[in-house]
């Protein structure tokens, strides 16, 4: 089937204002997770579902940053009051389940956000 | 919080044979993963060690010692469509994943 979406794939906004991304899990996967990648870094966590609450949300830098869940399915991460900081490439990835001995994390292609 | 170390950038020739170091200290150990990534564009799985020893797939091996908080993915028969960051990450009891910043290789004909 299809692999883990995201919209949009760049996005570009002024300091200061609110911006949604959106990610589409693999149909079934039950965990959802949202990481975040800047320029010659990995990956860095920030917040993972289980179903439609958040299991953990410590990697979520500041209260400028929300993500939900509502459905158990598409996943919308919210960020208010843009800074420059925050420009980064935003990637969301998606598992059978949480907590399963082998639990490969499918990634989607990612949503780049550049804060001018 | 969570180390994981691995070199910046390798390269190597076509056909060649390169190792990427990875070590770790992390709070708690379930599992580490190899993952590839081209720029722009999404990690891909690669393999998943926990236990130690070699897991071999295809041209590419992973090796895991624990006790050393050690790893290396290898990389065989080198080809141009190779040059990638290599992504280590471990798992920790909580589940979540923690990145190492990758390691750059490029491949020369």
């Amino acid at each position: 089937g299809a692999g883990v979406s995201q919209t949009p794939s760049n996005k570009v906004t002024e300091k200061g204002k609110y911006v949604e991304l959106r990610c589409d899990p693999i149909s079934g996967h039950t965990a959802l997770y949202w990481y975040r990648q800047s320029l010659g870094q990995g990956p860095e966590f920030l917040i993972y579902f289980q179903g439609t609450g958040a299991a953990d949300d410590s990697g979520l830098p500041n209260d400028r940053f929300f993500a939900v869940r509502p459905e158990g399915s598409v996943s919308t991460l919210k960020i208010q009051r843009t800074e420059r900081g925050d420009s980064a490439v935003y990637l969301c990835a998606s598992s059978i389940s949480w907590g399963s001995s082998y639990n490969e994390q499918f990634f989607g292609p990612g949503t780049r956000l550049t804060v001018l | 919080g969570q180390n994981i170390d691995q070199p910046t950038e390798m390269t190597a020739t076509e056909g060649a044979i390169v190792q990427i170091n990875c070590t770790y200290q992390t709070s708690g150990f379930n599992g580490l993963f190899w993952y590839q990534q081209h720029a722009g564009e999404a990690p891909t799985f690669l393999s998943y060690n926990v236990l130690d020893g070699l897991e071999e797939k295809g041209r590419f091996s992973s090796f895991l010692s624990r006790s050393k908080g050690y790893s290396y993915l290898l990389l065989k028969e080198l080809q141009m469509k190779d040059s990638a960051s290599y992504l280590c990450a471990v798992r920790t009891n909580d589940y979540k994943l923690s990145f190492g910043a990758g390691t750059t290789v490029t491949v020369r004909a």
